[in-house]
């Protein structure tokens, strides 16, 4: 079965920095790739699918890129409201493993 | 809206079972593929099962396989998830999700999840 490893497993920025998570399969899951967001109790929602297409809604400061085993989600300038824990998702084919996510937090 | 609304939590004994259940409404349920994924308590999001648009196709983590059965009854619109010879590694709140497509695909919709509760 493909592993997803995502990296770092937390991180502390301020707010206003670009934040950049990273996502690695593998093997290759082309563009495969969704990014999910879960804030602290609430449960969790689709950022991102086909490893950049912006899901309707999400706000335009977030943005996913590349394919094959190495994936990124920027976020161009971090919010507060951005708090939260991010998890990357293959779909090309079951199982739909999740990364083990990548807390981000304010510092 | 979308609404995904999970159901028959609770707390079971190694080695029985329990069934959740997943009521949904505000599409077209018959069309979609339909995902269960877990977490358990300080872990990370786990996906379980997977089943098609019409039931008729049906995938698993190997974590559960063999134990876990997803079904879905497109006349109610609800998911259900039938577990099997429970394990202390299977407590965890249990989320339903729709999928993207009719079948596997990413979750693009999530209900609020039903913790499951596995001790002696």
């Amino acid at each position: 079965d493909i592993q997803m490893t995502q990296s770092p497993s937390s991180l502390s920025a301020s707010v206003g920095d670009r934040v950049t998570l990273t996502c690695r399969a593998s093997q290759d899951i082309f563009n495969y790739l969704a990014w999910y967001q879960r804030k602290p109790g609430k449960v969790p929602e689709l950022l991102i699918y086909a490893a950049s297409t912006l899901q309707s809604g999400v706000p335009s400061r977030f943005s996913g890129s590349g394919s094959g085993t190495d994936f990124t989600l920027t976020i161009s300038s971090l919010q507060p409201e951005d708090v939260a824990t991010y998890y990357c998702q293959k779909y090309n084919s079951a199982p739909l493993t999740f990364g083990g996510g990548t807390k981000v937090e304010i510092k | 809206q979308v609404q995904l609304v999970e159901s028959g939590g609770g707390v079971v004994q190694p080695e029985r079972s329990l069934r959740l259940s997943c009521a949904a409404s505000g599409f077209t349920f018959s069309s979609y593929g339909m995902h269960w994924v877990r977490q358990a308590p300080g872990k990370g999001l786990e996906w379980v099962a997977v089943i098609s648009f019409d039931g008729s196709n049906k995938n698993y983590a190997d974590s559960v396989k063999g134990r876990f059965t997803i079904s879905r009854d497109n006349s109610r619109n609800t998911l259900y998830l039938h577990m099997n010879s429970l394990r202390a590694e299977d407590t965890a709140v249990y989320y339903c999700a729709k999928s993207g497509s009719g079948y596997v695909y990413y979750s693009d919709y999530w209900g609020q999840g039903t913790l499951v509760t596995v001790s002696s």
